[in-house]
């Protein structure tokens, strides 16, 4: 089955400590990854995707096939990077995308 | 540059009545556009693939026809819910293909009564 799971609802950080968000994946097949970002009252944008291996606003993700894992990180934490973070893969002709249920994270002053 | 847009952004209608959800792309066209619902603290949920010209794909467990989506062109795509109960109030969001992305919609919340 394809599901897309980040385990953690919330986390919660203070400013300047290092941030991973976790995010594993079932698929069968070679899905593409993505990495999207909901500030507050804001609509849905794409962080990041894995096949572009760039660096988005500090943040990256490496995305490891053999434990099915795509983890968010940044080395310091903003203030301003307080949001939901939904993890999502997409795979085959559709380009449905497929969502996890998403991590709030918080960053403490 | 991909804005996409919903209206309305909000809506009130009492039970048994339907309402039209419309989902634009403003400066970019879209052969596909995606449907998705949203329930409070809950992740997004894939309803229906919308492509230009043809049927509505749905998800297992949608009702099309409770659900009726038309993507009359390449830049509008619009979601009706017939008879609306308060089980459908929920938040709604759209999102159209370009590009190899998906671009989003604000999002509509519709509120039965």
């Amino acid at each position: 089955a394809q599901r897309v799971t980040q385990p953690e609802k919330l986390l919660s950080v203070f400013k300047g400590a290092p941030v991973e968000l976790k995010c594993n994946y079932s698929y069968s097949g070679s899905p593409e990854l993505f990495w999207y970002v909901q500030y507050s009252r804001q609509r849905l944008q794409l962080l990041l995707r894995h096949i572009s291996r760039e660096s988005i606003k500090g943040f990256t993700a490496d995305l490891n096939k053999g434990e099915t894992s795509f983890h968010l990180k940044k080395p310091f934490a903003q203030e301003e990077d307080s949001a939901m973070y939904y993890c999502a893969l997409t795979g085959g002709a559709t380009n449905k995308l497929i969502f996890g249920t998403g991590t709030l994270l918080a960053v403490q002053p | 540059g991909a804005v996409v847009s919903q209206h309305p952004s909000w809506v009130i209608c009492k039970s048994g009545t339907s309402v039209k959800i419309e989902c634009r792309s403003l400066d970019f066209q879209a052969t596909t556009m995606f449907w998705y619902r949203q329930f409070p603290k809950q992740s997004l949920m894939l309803m229906a693939t919308s492509n230009e010209g043809s049927k509505a794909t749905y998800e297992q467990g949608v009702e099309k026809d409770k659900f009726l989506i038309n993507h009359a062109s390449l830049t509008l795509s619009t979601l009706t819910v017939t008879s609306a109960h308060p089980e459908d109030s929920s938040f709604y969001i759209c999102s159209a293909y370009k590009w190899g992305e998906q671009y989003f919609g604000p999002g509509t919340r519709l509120t039965v009564t």
